[in-house]
C-alpha cells in the first residue's frame, strides 16, 4: 500500500508563478525524496531531505519536512512550461521506497 | 555516469509470446528494481536485488521472471502476458535500497 498521499492531486497555474504541493506520510522515516516524471517517461530525483533537517534548496526548488505532522512541501518558484511534469514523494522502509500517488502539474505559457 | 538504460523502449506482445526487458547500469550500484506503473499511478514496487540476489518479490505473477546476471544487468523475462500487464516498466538502482533511486526511462508493454 501507498504511504504517501500528495495534494493537491492536479495543480494547473502560469509561467511565472509558484507552485506548492504537499505530502503526509504515516511512518516514521530517516528521509524523504522527491521525483518528477515527464509524460511517459523515468522518475527523475529532486531533492532528498533527512529527518533531522527542516528545509533544504536546491535551485528554484524548496523541501520542508515536518516530522511532528509527517508532512513535506515542495515549492517551485518562479514557474516555467518545462516544469509541467508529475511529482511524487516518497519515503524508504527497509529495501522499499513508497510512492506517494502524485501531483500533476501544469504550467501555462 | 548516472544514467539507467532501458531496452526495448516500446514493446507490443502476445498472450503467448516470450520476451525479455533489459536493464544496465555502470554507477557500481548494489541494489536493482523493477516497477510497474500505469497510467496516472506511482510506481509499484515489483522486484529488489540487492548484491545480485532477489531480495523482495512483491507477490508478483509468475509470468514475469527477474534475472541479474551481474552487478550492472537486470533482466525481466516475460511469459504469457495478460492485456492487464500492459504498462511502463521503470527499472531503477541505488546505492543503498534508503536512498536516491535512479530510473531508466522505461519500457512501454503493450499486451494484446
Amino acid at each position: 500500500s501507498q504511504q504517501g498521499e500528495e495534494d493537491p492531486q492536479a495543480l494547473s497555474i502560469q509561467e511565472g508563478e509558484n507552485a506548492t504541493m504537499n505530502c503526509s506520510y504515516k511512518t516514521s522515516i530517516n528521509n524523504l525524496q522527491w521525483y518528477r516524471q515527464n509524460s511517459g517517461r523515468g522518475l527523475v530525483h529532486l531533492i532528498l531531505i533527512r529527518s533531522n533537517e527542516r528545509e533544504k534548496h536546491s535551485g528554484r526548488l524548496r523541501v520542508t519536512l515536518d516530522t511532528s505532522k509527517k508532512s513535506s512541501s515542495l515549492l517551485i518558484t518562479a514557474s516555467r512550461a518545462a516544469d509541467t511534469a508529475s511529482y511524487f514523494c516518497a519515503t524508504p522502509s527497509g529495501s522499499r521506497l513508497t510512492f506517494g500517488e502524485g501531483t500533476q502539474l501544469t504550467v501555462n505559457p | 555516469d548516472t544514467e539507467v538504460t532501458q531496452t526495448p523502449k516500446h514493446l507490443v506482445m502476445g498472450m503467448t509470446n516470450k520476451k525479455s526487458l533489459k536493464c544496465e547500469q555502470h554507477m557500481g550500484h548494489r541494489a536493482m528494481y523493477w516497477y510497474k506503473q500505469k497510467a496516472k499511478k506511482p510506481p509499484e514496487l515489483m522486484f529488489v536485488y540487492s548484491y545480485e540476489k532477489l531480495s523482495i518479490n512483491e507477490s508478483v505473477p509468475s509470468r514475469f521472471s527477474p534475472e541479474c546476471p551481474n552487478s550492472s544487468l537486470l533482466n525481466l523475462h516475460l511469459h504469457a502476458l495478460q492485456p492487464e500487464d500492459s504498462a511502463l516498466y521503470l527499472c531503477a538502482s541505488s546505492q543503498d535500497p534508503s536512498e536516491t533511486q535512479y530510473f531508466g526511462p522505461g519500457t512501454r508493454l503493450l499486451v494484446l
